[in-house]
């Protein structure tokens, strides 16, 4: 069975902080995907990155970077100099072979002027 | 390019009614997959359709059931309507036709169904 814990219900930060959003996973598979999408208030998601279990190279795009560590199960991701327009629901999510995405929780991000 | 369109984006419906759900994926997109998102149970997989074929379904009661039409274009449909339905129900399609978790799906807005 696929699991996904986003250790974060909320995060709230002023705008320019840092937020780093937790993410772990349990899976039996070897072979599997990790995804982050992000969730505005609109309500489409909106896929960020992919990840497969063999690439634990870190991932910086832009504002946005990610820490894959295998050997602690975890997929953190982190916004730098937050923005208002950050202001979203982040889910994480792990996919084996199959298809089917299992997500996490969600972290609601609140960026305040 | 169009993105993923759902309709009706809103609807109310009361218990023991039945709904059908449309999705037009991106054009030339021929997975289909459906997700419920409701905030006890988070988002789920429903279903995933290619080629007019379901490739795969989720843990939900025979109640819910879809299908895909020759031109991708997807519906899912809800029977016996009940409170616990209501959800924003999610639409993706994905340009990837393997079949592999690694297909980066694109959602549509959804259709946020309320059971009276």
């Amino acid at each position: 069975a696929q699991k996904v814990t986003q250790a974060q219900t909320e995060i709230s930060v002023v705008e320019k902080e840092d937020v780093t959003l937790d993410c772990v996973y349990e899976t039996r598979d070897t072979t599997y995907y990790l995804f982050w999408y992000k969730q505005p208030p609109s309500g489409e998601l909106v896929f960020l990155i992919r990840r497969n279990s063999f690439d634990e190279q870190n991932e910086i795009s832009g504002r946005y970077s990610w820490n894959f560590q295998k050997s602690t199960s975890s997929f953190n991701f982190t916004i730098t100099a937050s923005q208002v327009v950050d202001s979203a629901v982040y889910f994480c999510a792990l996919s084996p072979f199959d298809y089917k995405l299992s997500f996490g929780a969600g972290t609601t991000v609140t960026v305040r002027a | 390019k169009a993105g993923v369109t759902q309709t009706p984006r809103y609807l109310i419906k009361t218990r023991g009614q039945q709904v059908t759900l449309s999705c037009s994926p991106i054009s030339g997109h021929r997975s289909v997959s459906w997700y419920q998102q409701t905030p006890g149970q988070g988002l789920q997989f429903l279903f995933e359709y290619f080629s007019e074929t379901q490739r795969n379904k989720g843990n939900f009661p025979g109640r819910f059931s879809g299908r895909q039409f020759s031109n991708s274009r997807s519906e899912m449909n809800v029977s016996t309507l009940e409170l616990g339905d209501s959800a924003l129900y999610l639409c993706a399609s994905s340009s990837e036709d393997s079949y592999s978790g690694a297909n980066v799906l694109t959602f549509g807005a959804g259709s946020r169904l309320t059971v009276l």
